[in-house]
């Protein structure tokens, strides 16, 4: 059964830093792209990065581009995201997920999310 | 402001029909990408509905359909029942933005 278990979320300070953490099993990790997604409370889905299958490839939405890093550990089968100069605006819930990859780039598997509040 | 539109919320009675609509621009939908669908429950993570403009993933009812043209796609659920009461957000890629992109979600309501 595909796992993602996101980790890390909590309450920060505005301009603080937290690092996030996806936690990957039941799949070949290493041969799918991941997501993370986040969602303001009581608003939509927001993409945040991407990473390819071997970790040479990330994008970024534009506006998270410098303060937000993502990187991926192939053989421990997790993902991370870095953020920093955290903004209250940031408060969301963070989801990592699959790409699925093969037949689309639908992202066919998600975890639970992990509540990230950026509050002074 | 997000780059794919859908309507704030679309309501129906059981077993009727409802169709969300995701409008995009030259950019992204109508450059060819790929739409996919998602459904979310209350209190939950985000489900994959359809995948790849028309294709249902294992396990999905065929009351729910997806289809694309030109610069928009629709997700219609047919026999609408009460456990369709979700959230449902339209996804695709923007060669602008280099960047996948979310619509704004449509809250769908079972009368």
């Amino acid at each position: 059964e595909v796992q993602l278990v996101e980790s890390g979320g909590g309450l920060v300070k505005p301009g603080g830093s937290l690092r996030l953490s996806c936690a990957a099993s039941g799949f070949s990790f290493r041969r799918h792209n991941m997501h993370w997604v986040r969602q303001a409370p009581g608003k939509g889905l927001e993409w945040v990065a991407s990473i390819s299958s071997g970790g040479s490839y990330i994008n970024y939405a534009d506006s998270l581009k410098g303060r937000f890093t993502v990187a991926r550990d192939n053989v421990k089968n997790s993902m991370s995201l870095e953020m920093n100069s955290l903004r209250v605006e940031d408060t969301a819930v963070y989801y990592c997920a699959r790409e699925e990859g093969v037949r689309s780039t639908s992202l066919d598997s998600w975890g639970q999310g992990t509540l990230v509040t950026v509050s002074s | 402001q997000p780059v794919l539109t859908q309507p704030p919320s679309v309501s129906g009675a059981p077993r009727q029909t409802v169709t969300i609509s995701c409008t995009g621009t030259s950019s992204n939908i109508g450059a060819g990408f790929d739409v996919h669908w998602y459904q979310q429950l209350p209190g939950t993570a985000p489900k994959l509905l359809i995948f790849a403009n028309t294709n249902r993933p294992s396990g999905v009812p065929d009351r729910f359909s997806g289809s694309k043209s030109g610069t928009s796609a629709s997700l219609a659920i047919t026999g609408l029942q009460a456990e369709d009461e979700a959230d449902y957000y339209c996804q695709s890629y923007d060669n602008s933005l280099s960047a996948s992109v979310f619509g704004g979600g449509t809250k769908v309501t079972v009368l």
